[in-house]
């Protein structure tokens, strides 16, 4: 079955970095789009980026363009997200969650999430 | 960037009830619309994409509508299982977004 199992988050400091990641199993890694969603406490998601199946491709929502890096190694079947400068507003649950083809934008599966915190 | 709105953004229903959810695009998507169930605590749940498709495994109570700029989630025979919040999200364009959610609580 798919799974999605994110990793990385905890507490750091504003302006600090931290780096995600995404082990995916359970279908072929190197023939989907994977994206990043958060969620911070008590809000609505919000999409922050994706990287399609060949890492050719990748978009960012404004809020993190700049700052955050997608990556990915299709050879480990995992995604990344370099996250730099981080301010207190990326609070959030990361969620990874698979595309249903090289970057539809529409997503079939989710990750349970990982917490990042950033604060002093 | 697309502006998705829903409504109404909580509601109060009973077990048996039906429930309609709606969301609005401030332009047209065609019907590059999902919707997601989320529980407290939980990764969001995939339930409907292309605006009517059902996911794989997800039951037939529940049905989405829609195309262009309006939508609809419907569900059928409201169980304690189905009290979570639903959000809808747009793929027609980068950036995606989603609606603010639709919280259904138990009346």
């Amino acid at each position: 079955q798919v799974q999605l199992v994110e990793s990385g988050g905890g507490v750091v400091q504003p302006g600090r970095s931290l780096r995600l990641s995404c082990a995916a199993s359970g279908f072929t890694f190197s023939s989907y789009a994977i994206h990043w969603v958060r969620q911070a406490p008590g809000k609505g998601l919000e999409w922050v980026a994706v990287m399609s199946y060949d890492g050719t491709n990748k978009f960012y929502a404004d809020s993190v363009r700049g700052r955050f890096t997608i990556s990915r190694d299709n050879s480990k079947n995992t995604l990344y997200l370099q996250m730099n400068s981080l301010r207190a507003e990326d609070t959030a649950v990361y969620f990874c969650a698979k595309d249903t083809a090289r970057y539809s934008g529409c997503f079939d599966y989710w990750g349970q999430g990982t917490l990042v915190t950033v604060s002093s | 960037d697309i502006q998705m709105t829903q409504s109404p953004s909580s509601l109060s229903a009973s077990v048996g009830d039906r429930v309609t959810i709606t969301c609005r695009a401030s332009q047209g998507i065609n019907d590059d619309l999902a919707w997601f169930q989320q529980k407290p605590g939980k990764a969001p749940k995939s339930l409907i994409y292309a605006a009517s498709s059902l996911q794989s495994g997800v039951p037939s109570k529940f049905s989405g509508s829609g195309s262009g700029t309006d939508f609809t989630l419907t569900i059928n025979s409201l169980q304690p299982e189905d009290f979570a919040t639903y959000y809808c999200q747009q793929y027609n364009r980068y950036p995606l977004t989603f609606g603010g959610g639709t919280k259904v609580e138990i009346k």
